[in-house]
């Protein structure tokens, strides 16, 4: 386990589809998060799970998104009911609660609604 | 209301000239300022980091010079190469939640 991984890496969907996207964080860290990036931007907080509680939930986090962490491990982030104005990059991160540490990112999902 | 500002947007640099990129912030309550290098398609990667109570910290050819009154820090890249073309990313992490808040980026061209 030499980093954060993100699948898929690509997503291309139809408007009005459910879409889901997995993260599986470092190993030993307890802390995940997510980000959205759109085009030219940096990432944008959207929520984060200390263990397998999710702890906040960003404004931009709309009622048809929805993440869960399991077992503390694996992350989850699904978008119901897509939009266009979903097409974005999906970041995961991961980092240790304790002490002065890095968030690590993943590659990304890139998400094309169509 | 944007929390981290960044300058210039894009930047072209010369094969060894010095790239140097500057953000500001308006929450005191950071308390951690990393810069992150971006490739395109891919995840932002850790580049540097430093903590407020630092001026400045050197890790090869990067630099961040940090200044608290003013709120502002920057990212110098001496001997820029064309290997460092990227987008580069300032960041302040909150402390209550940890979660980084982005400036809206630098694509940086060096030029052979």
């Amino acid at each position: 386990d030499t980093g954060v991984s993100q699948n898929p890496r690509h997503k291309i969907t139809k408007r009005g589809q459910n879409v889901t996207f997995r993260c599986d964080p470092i190993s030993e860290h307890n802390r995940l998060y997510w980000y959205r990036q759109t085009l030219g931007q940096g990432p944008e907080f959207l929520t984060y799970f200390q263990n397998e509680a999710q702890l906040e939930k960003s404004r931009l986090l709309s009622d048809r998104f929805s993440a869960e962490r399991p077992k503390g491990s694996f992350s989850t982030l699904e978008i119901q009911r897509t939009e266009q104005g979903d097409s974005a990059m999906y970041l995961c991160a991961s980092s240790l609660v304790e002490g002065l540490t890095e968030a690590f990112f993943g590659q990304g999902t890139r998400l094309t609604v169509v | 209301q944007q929390q981290v500002k960044q300058s210039p947007q894009s930047l072209i640099v010369q094969k060894g000239g010095i790239s140097i990129i500057n953000c500001a912030y308006e929450n005191t309550a950071f308390d951690y300022f990393p810069w992150y290098q971006q490739f395109p398609g891919k995840g932002p990667a850790l580049l540097i980091a430093i903590r407020p109570d630092v001026s400045e910290k050197k890790e090869g050819r990067f630099t961040i010079s940090f200044n608290k009154s003013a709120k502002q820090f920057s990212l110098h890249i001496m001997d820029s190469q064309p290997g460092d073309s990227a987008t580069y990313f300032c960041a302040a992490r909150s402390p209550q939640n940890s979660t980084l808040t982005f400036g809206k980026g630098t694509m940086l061209l060096v030029s052979p």
